[in-house]
Order: structure tokens, then C-alpha cells, then sequence
């Protein structure tokens, strides 16, 4: 029972660097999501998908690319990280119902030094 | 639209004491609403979820919250706080036809001994 699983746990990039952050579920959840977490600001919506080959923009998407080509898979991808891009990142996953809770993963702790 | 306020970053109270934590939301149609605790170096989990079937919503570890309509609230309550219960603590809120829920800023609760 995996649930949402996020690798890598933790990683340190430099300036420029390119990365992509992986999400798998196993729930056949439509929705997924990404996050990121930062002192202060709880959590903000950087892109999310309603199910595979629909995604879409959320708060903060500049810097990020996605895509959902699977109902598992739905990673991140940093194009040329910088240092704001510093943060705890989130996945979560949750059926198509506004009823519904979302299920998180790990999360990834990202260094852009 | 919708949104959710929680007032206060921080909570800081005793153990044995009262817990109160404060939500507020907006929503235009009727919501669901969702308490999430985060564990440090953790995702976020559900604590308990309001779904229009009872206003008085008990959650896991001896958390609970009511709905009031008529003050757009969701406060969450603890009789007596434990050390355990150290963590960060989400709002949420969720309205038909929104594909992702909105969360909160977060209050982080302290425990003192």
C-alpha cells in the first residue's frame, strides 16, 4: 500500500541546473498536484493535473514544467533551477470529488545553491 | 472562489490545555472543509473532514471541529493537548467544481510541558 511516492527525498542543485522531481501513485486517483512549502507562505500550487494529458497552471508555475502522459506518473520538471527555487515540494493525489481528501507524499527538500 | 484564513502562524499552550485553532472560509457554494496535520520532515495526513452530514466532526487523535455557517468557520479543538501533538496544522477548503482545494497558511502548534 504506497500510496503517493515521491523520490528523491532530497537533493542539492547548482544554479542552472536542470532536475526532475518524480511522483508515482498506486490509488488511480484523476487529480494530482504539486506543492511547495516555504516558511510562511503553507503550501502553494505550482501545477496540477485532472487526469492524463490535462494539466495545468496553478500560483506559482514559472520555472516549472509538467506533464501527465500517465494516470501514475506525474513529475516536475525545474528547467534551470535558481535559488528561489529552494523549497519542500509536495505531491499529492486524490479522486475527482470535491468530497474527496488528498493523499501527500514525502516530500522533496531542494537546495539551489 | 474560494478561500481559507487561519489566524495565527503560531499556537503556543501548555500540555494539558485547550487547543483552538482557528479557520475561516469563503466559498460561494457549500464547502467541504478539511483539517491536515504535518509531522516535521513529514507529509501532510487528514485529520478530519466536514462533508455536510454533521457539523460536529470528530478527527484521529482526539481532535475535533465544527462547522458554523453563520460565522463561515471551521475551528479545530483539542480538550488537552499533548507533546505528540506538536506539528503543523492545514485548513482546507473544497467547493464543487474546484479541481484542486485551497489551503491555509498553517499553524504551527507548540507544546509546552
Amino acid at each position: 500500500n504506497a500510496g503517493v511516492t515521491q523520490t528523491p527525498k532530497f537533493q542539492v542543485l547548482k544554479t542552472g541546473q536542470s532536475m526532475t522531481l518524480q511522483c508515482a501513485q498506486d490509488m488511480n486517483h484523476e487529480y494530482m498536484s504539486w506543492y511547495r512549502q516555504d516558511p510562511g507562505m503553507g503550501l502553494r500550487l505550482i501545477h496540477y493535473s485532472v487526469g492524463a494529458g490535462i494539466t495545468d497552471q496553478g500560483e506559482v508555475p514559472n520555472g516549472y514544467n509538467v506533464s501527465r502522459s500517465t494516470t501514475e506518473d506525474f513529475p516536475l520538471r525545474l528547467l534551470s533551477a535558481a535559488p528561489s527555487q529552494t523549497s519542500v515540494y509536495f505531491c499529492a493525489s486524490r479522486i475527482g470529488r470535491a468530497v474527496a481528501e488528498a493523499f501527500f507524499g514525502q516530500g522533496t527538500r531542494l537546495t539551489v545553491v | 472562489a474560494q478561500s481559507v484564513t487561519q489566524l495565527g502562524s503560531h499556537v503556543s499552550v501548555s500540555e494539558g490545555a485547550l487547543v483552538l485553532l482557528r479557520c475561516n472560509y469563503s466559498s460561494s457554494v457549500p464547502p467541504y472543509l478539511f483539517w491536515y496535520v504535518q509531522y516535521p520532515n513529514q507529509g501532510l495526513q487528514l485529520l478530519l473532514k466536514y462533508t455536510s452530514a454533521a457539523t460536529l466532526v470528530k478527527g484521529i487523535n482526539g481532535f475535533e471541529a465544527e462547522f458554523k455557517k453563520s460565522e463561515t468557520s471551521f475551528h479545530l479543538t483539542k480538550p488537552s493537548a499533548h507533546m505528540s501533538d506538536a506539528a503543523e496544522y492545514f485548513c482546507a477548503v473544497s467547493a464543487g467544481g474546484s479541481y484542486i482545494p485551497t489551503f491555509g497558511r498553517g499553524t504551527s502548534l507548540i507544546v509546552h510541558p
